[in-house]
């Protein structure tokens, strides 16, 4: 079974310019997160997906942050204008079942770095 | 205060060793508890998940949960070099609820 796909792996880019991320979620799974991930920190959640419906975004900085999932399958997180604090890790991560209760399948992350 | 603390290491064991790992949370309606495992660059993967309080066992590996005392535990017996990582605690309120993940502790297993 093919795990969750993420590209790219690692982008650079300067503050105020533009980036976009995507991710393909295990084949069947309902449910899509996009999880930051700072340097020395734990995940945090940014938005999770129903099929194509938001459940939770209220973490996310709607002023510069920005995700879909037009078909309920794949999903890109954009951020637009970046800023220094947005250098991390996001994941990308499905699950089989509506809820936070079950398991998360997480990929291998995108590495954002800010300059 | 954080909902999850955890202490973030690193840890640096001999390789053998029972390691013990843990966190601290303050939301007392957390029901569901998962440890995740992390290495250099990859994305985590689950490792142990527990509903409510108690304990569960599988191989190596033993998640505890004490709601009393709002603190869980994870055991390694005989710890490997593979087992070097960074071990995440997550805990939700449920199924309406976010995943609320700590900041992971470091572990190094020596050989």
């Amino acid at each position: 079974e093919a795990g969750v796909a993420q590209s790219p792996r690692y982008k650079i880019i300067e503050k105020r310019q533009s980036v976009a991320f995507w991710c393909n979620p295990i084949s069947g799974h309902a449910t899509l997160y996009w999880y930051q991930q700072i340097l020395g920190q734990g995940p945090k959640l940014l938005i999770q997906f129903q099929n194509n419906g938001v459940v939770d975004d209220s973490q996310l900085p709607k002023d510069r942050f920005s995700a879909e999932r037009l078909k309920g399958v794949d999903s890109t997180l954009k951020i637009q204008p970046a800023k220094l604090e947005d250098s991390a890790v996001y994941l990308c991560a499905s699950s089989l079942s509506a809820g936070n209760t079950g398991e998360l399948f997480f990929g291998e992350g995108s590495r954002l770095t800010v300059l | 205060q954080k909902e999850v603390e955890q202490d973030p290491g690193p840890l640096s064991v001999p390789e053998g060793a029972i390691v013990s790992l843990n966190c601290t949370y303050s939301n007392s309606a957390f029901q569901y508890f998962m440890w995740y495992r992390q290495y250099s660059r990859k994305g985590p993967e689950l490792l142990m998940y527990t509903y409510s309080s108690g304990n569960k066992e599988d191989g190596r590996f033993t998640a505890q949960v004490d709601k009393s005392s709002k603190y869980i535990s994870l055991f390694i017996r005989d710890s490997q070099p593979s087992d070097s990582a960074t071990y995440l605690c997550a805990m939700s309120a449920g199924s309406s609820y976010k995943l609320i993940f700590g900041s992971g502790t470091r572990l190094l297993v020596r050989p």
